[in-house]
């Protein structure tokens, strides 16, 4: 079953602005991963938050967890028009087996 | 640069005809998976190999086969290709089979059903 649920579907801003994307999922998890994918291309990961971690930077990145909640959220700051992109949190799927369980994405368009 | 390549990047096939897909690695990772994205979707895991070991999805369809024969190379086979077989196709990699592994993943191959 789908594990992350992801909102919202999607994003338009300026560019400039910051840009909020949210994650849910719904069984105990060691991490979660963020991963963009640009039109007509591969996922790039871009983070990973492990269980015991809270908040975590990547240059304009910033990722939350919140495990009581089961929620995840992915913020890109100051965005650009080079960060047009669908936006997908994943799941390690339960058991040792290295399956990600990927949410349905957003997709974010930011006007330049 | 270490990386994981797809050929084609643009596939056209008709239906029933059968057609192979084709993955490469240069980063030495035991792990590579191959997923499936249509339009407006998250990937969909079909298998993966582990070394040589291979491991279906339940709900992968019969349709779809797959090849291992080195650490770099992973082929996907649709045998008979329907309509409802077009899409994006993702070969992935990763240094592990243990949970929370990065993946590592290819530019994809745009499938097309005629």
């Amino acid at each position: 079953s789908q594990q992350g649920e992801e909102d919202p579907q999607a994003l338009s801003i300026q560019e400039g602005e910051n840009a909020t994307m949210n994650c849910s999922y719904k069984t105990s998890i060691n991490n979660l991963q963020w991963y963009r994918q640009n039109s007509g291309r591969g996922l790039v990961h871009l983070i990973l938050i492990r269980s015991n971690e809270r908040e975590k930077h990547s240059g304009r990145l910033r990722v939350t967890l919140d495990t009581s909640k089961k929620s995840s959220s992915l913020l890109i700051t100051a965005s650009r028009a080079a960060d047009t992109a669908s936006y997908f949190c994943a799941t390690p799927r339960s058991g040792n087996t290295g399956k990600l369980i990927f949410g349905q994405g957003t997709t974010l368009q930011v006007k330049p | 640069d270490a990386m994981v390549i797809q050929n084609p990047r643009y596939q056209v096939t008709q239906f029933g005809k059968p057609v192979t897909l084709s993955c490469s690695q240069t980063l030495n990772h035991n792990v590579m998976y191959w997923y499936q994205q249509k339009s407006s979707q998250a990937p969909k895991l079909l298998f993966h190999y582990y070394d040589k070991d291979f491991n279906n999805e339940a709900d992968t369809p019969d349709n779809f086969q797959s090849r291992r024969p080195n650490t770099s190379f992973c082929f996907l086979d649709i045998r008979s290709p329907g309509l409802g077989d077009a899409a994006m196709y993702l070969c992935a990699t990763s240094s592990g089979q243990t949970g929370g592994n990065e993946q590592f993943f290819g530019p994809g191959t745009r499938l097309t059903v005629l």
